[in-house]
């Protein structure tokens, strides 16, 4: 199973909104709205964002929000704030009964 | 809370074995499965496979079958990941990650991490 595709890096100013796009294929993102968001903070574990595609666990800040079409899915985070720079992973289950994550995105907060 | 704590961080030499253990606080072991999870320095997460808690059957991801190994200790609500055989490029943190809900996709919480580091 290939990993999902992220771009590198991303960056945005204070205030200003950002999109993470995460490419996967028929085999997962394509096919079942189980697709997750995690955020990462340098030598801290990862924290979901998203699951579902759209939905936010309690406590996640409304200013994050996901959406899918096709095979692509996407975070995007409004009003940037300077803690929201960290690392973002997207996670989709599989066909295979599996799950797969994306290389990660480095969100720079100017 | 709701909490899984790992053991501390490991250094082996190559072919050696090393296991990590996951002990699980707040809520009841055998209702949530165990996933595991693995980021080698730099990289994204690679999910490694998951353990019924309730019955203890493992399944794991492809490339992963026969040196690594889950447990489960269920007296103590620990989850354990046996490496044998161990190689340079299995040096990686070692996350345990419960499903959030019977059933999700999404995982959480994590434990903080292991790291492991194999090196001559």
């Amino acid at each position: 199973q290939s990993a999902l595709t992220q771009p590198a890096s991303v960056s945005g100013s204070p205030g200003q909104s950002i999109t993470i796009s995460c490419t996967g294929s028929s085999s997962d993102v394509g096919s079942y709205n189980r697709v997750s968001w995690y955020q990462q903070h340098p030598d801290k574990a990862p924290k979901v964002m998203i699951y579902d595609v759209t939905n936010r666990p309690s406590g996640v800040s409304n200013r994050f929000s996901g959406s899918k079409s096709g095979n692509t899915a996407s975070l995007t985070i409004s009003g940037l704030q300077a803690e929201d720079e960290a690392d973002y992973y997207c996670s989709s289950y599989t066909s295979s009964d599996t799950w797969v994550f994306g290389g990660g995105t480095k969100l720079t907060v100017l | 809370q709701v909490q899984l704590v790992q053991s501390g961080s490991e250094l082996k030499k190559p072919g050696a074995s090393v296991k990590v253990s996951c002990k699980a606080s707040g809520y009841t072991f055998n209702k949530y499965a165990m996933n595991w999870v693995r980021q080698a320095p730099g990289q994204g997460p690679e999910w490694l496979g998951w353990i019924n808690t309730n019955t203890g059957n493992p399944t794991y991801a492809q490339g992963f079958t026969g040196r690594f190994v889950f447990s489960l200790d269920t007296s103590v609500s620990t989850a354990y990941l046996q490496i044998n055989s161990l190689k340079a490029e299995d040096t990686a943190v070692y996350y345990c990650a419960r499903e959030r809900t019977p059933g999700a996709a999404e995982f959480d919480p994590w434990g903080q991490g292991t790291l492991v580091t194999v090196s001559s």
